[in-house]
């Protein structure tokens, strides 16, 4: 059960489109569709942001993409606004009934 | 409205127990997987245990096996973790989350309870 693999921090201006890598295996990542993403703001719980890899749930805005590749899936943010700074954690089924998550990515909006 | 409602954190000392709960509203709680997710102060998001709509099957993390137990019962919408032998690296906020479905991803995340363990 080890960690999935995410950036510290990204940085980007308004407007602009950043992504979020998420490192893993072919035990989780890799060996099922099921990698959510979830956006964290200070003092505050984790909101789901995408879920089975790139399903966005109702009500979560467009500018929010998510794709994969092998064992690396990744979450895109276009159209950057001051609003979307926060931390973004990504987390995948591991089997067995299991989850792992990411050490989670600061994005700062510049 | 969908809520879940944790309680039952503070401070304990090392090798002490604790029993987290959680309250759920506003779903048809023994339809869905429930999971407990924490997170230490200035740390990343961690899982730590889930267990079926039925409460028939349990499921925990390695660094928690053996320690805690999570059962739920269905008849009050309450999910619980029973946490045994505590150690300082179990401080955390503990976050009680709903599964979206089967084991994809977690939709509804309680407001957490913090549990500080220290002498």
């Amino acid at each position: 059960q080890s960690a999935l693999t995410q950036p510290a921090s990204v940085s980007g201006s308004p407007r602009q489109s950043i992504t979020i890598s998420c490192t893993g295996t072919s035990s989780d990542i890799g060996g099922y569709d099921l990698v959510s993403w979830y956006q964290q703001h200070p003092g505050k719980a984790p909101k789901l942001m995408i879920y089975e890899d790139n399903q966005r749930p109702s009500g979560v805005s467009n500018r929010f993409s998510g794709s994969k590749s092998g064992n690396t899936a990744s979450l895109t943010i276009s159209g950057l606004q001051a609003e979307d700074e926060a931390h973004y954690y990504c987390c995948s089924y591991a089997g067995r009934s299991t989850f792992v998550f990411g050490g989670g990515t600061k994005l700062t909006v510049l | 409205e969908v809520q879940l409602l944790e309680s039952g954190g503070g401070l304990v000392q090392p090798g002490g127990s604790l029993r987290l709960s959680c309250a759920a509203s506003g779903f048809t709680f023994s339809s869905y997987v429930m999971s407990w997710v924490r997170q230490a102060p200035g740390k990343g998001l961690e899982w730590v245990s889930a267990i079926s709509g039925s409460g028939g099957s349990t499921f925990y993390a390695d660094s928690v096996k053996g320690r805690f137990t999570i059962s739920r019962d269905n008849s009050t919408n309450t999910l619980y973790l029973q946490m045994n032998s505590l150690r300082a690296e179990d401080t955390a906020l503990y976050y009680c989350a709903k599964c979206q479905r089967g084991f994809d991803a977690f939709d509804i995340w309680g407001q957490g309870t913090m549990v500080p363990v220290s002498s």
